[in-house]
């Protein structure tokens, strides 16, 4: 059973640019939930989307967005990129919406902003 | 505001060693609590959960205690393995998300 497919694993992008970074979920998982880790911040809740909705939005601007489309894959995209946006950005999908108890993380994009 | 604190931010075990770590949080409203293992260039991975109406559950070499009174949680990690040397996040959720400790590195000396 394959796991949770993040892509690419590794970006460097500059300041003001903007970055779509994808999660692939488990094989009949439909909620994708979106987490940042950074070193000071640790483990943050970006949101969660499932059957094409974001249903759950963490403390987050605005240039932080997702999508996620019929087939359960998600995107999510940084917009006006700043330096603190360097980040482990993590999906972790799970079977039903809220759904925490079955989250599995994906391996993440590490994005580092220059 | 981290939610949930966690403590050491980092420890260093001999093989066969007892790793223990703790965890605080003030919502009184969670639920569930679980413990997360992550190795470098890895996501978390689920190690151990607990609810809050059970005061001790053990799977294997890890064990979580837990003291609702108190409103603390703790991981035990026994006869601990270089191979268990990673990093440990304790987390709460009551909904939807989690929130997740500082987080614990580790390492378990030969």
């Amino acid at each position: 059973k394959a796991g949770v497919t993040q892509t690419p694993r590794y970006l460097i992008k500059t300041r003001g640019q903007q970055v779509t970074l994808s999660c692939s979920p488990i094989s009949g998982h439909r909620s994708v939930s979106w987490y940042q880790q950074t070193p000071g911040q640790g483990l943050q809740f970006l949101f969660e989307y499932f059957s094409e909705t974001q249903r759950n939005k963490g403390n987050f601007p605005g240039r932080f967005s997702g999508r996620q489309f019929s087939n359960s894959r998600s995107e999510m995209n940084v917009s006006t990129l700043e330096l603190g946006d360097s980040a482990l950005y993590l999906c972790a999908s799970s079977p039903q919406m809220g759904h925490i108890y079955g989250y599995t993380f994906g391996s993440g994009t590490r994005l580092t902003v220059v | 505001q981290q939610q949930v604190k966690q403590s050491p931010q980092s420890l260093i075990v001999q093989k066969g060693g007892i790793s223990i770590i703790n965890c605080a949080y003030e919502n009184t409203a969670f639920d569930y609590f679980p413990w997360y293992q992550q190795f470098p260039g890895k996501g978390p991975a689920l190690l151990i959960a607990i609810r809050p109406d059970v005061s001790e559950k053990k799977e294997g070499r890890f064990t979580i205690s837990f003291n609702k009174s108190a409103k603390q949680f703790s991981l035990h990690i026994m006869d601990s393995q270089p191979g268990d040397s990673a990093t440990y996040f304790c987390a709460a959720s009551n909904d939807y998300k989690l929130s997740f400790g500082a987080g614990t590195t580790v390492t378990v000396r030969a």
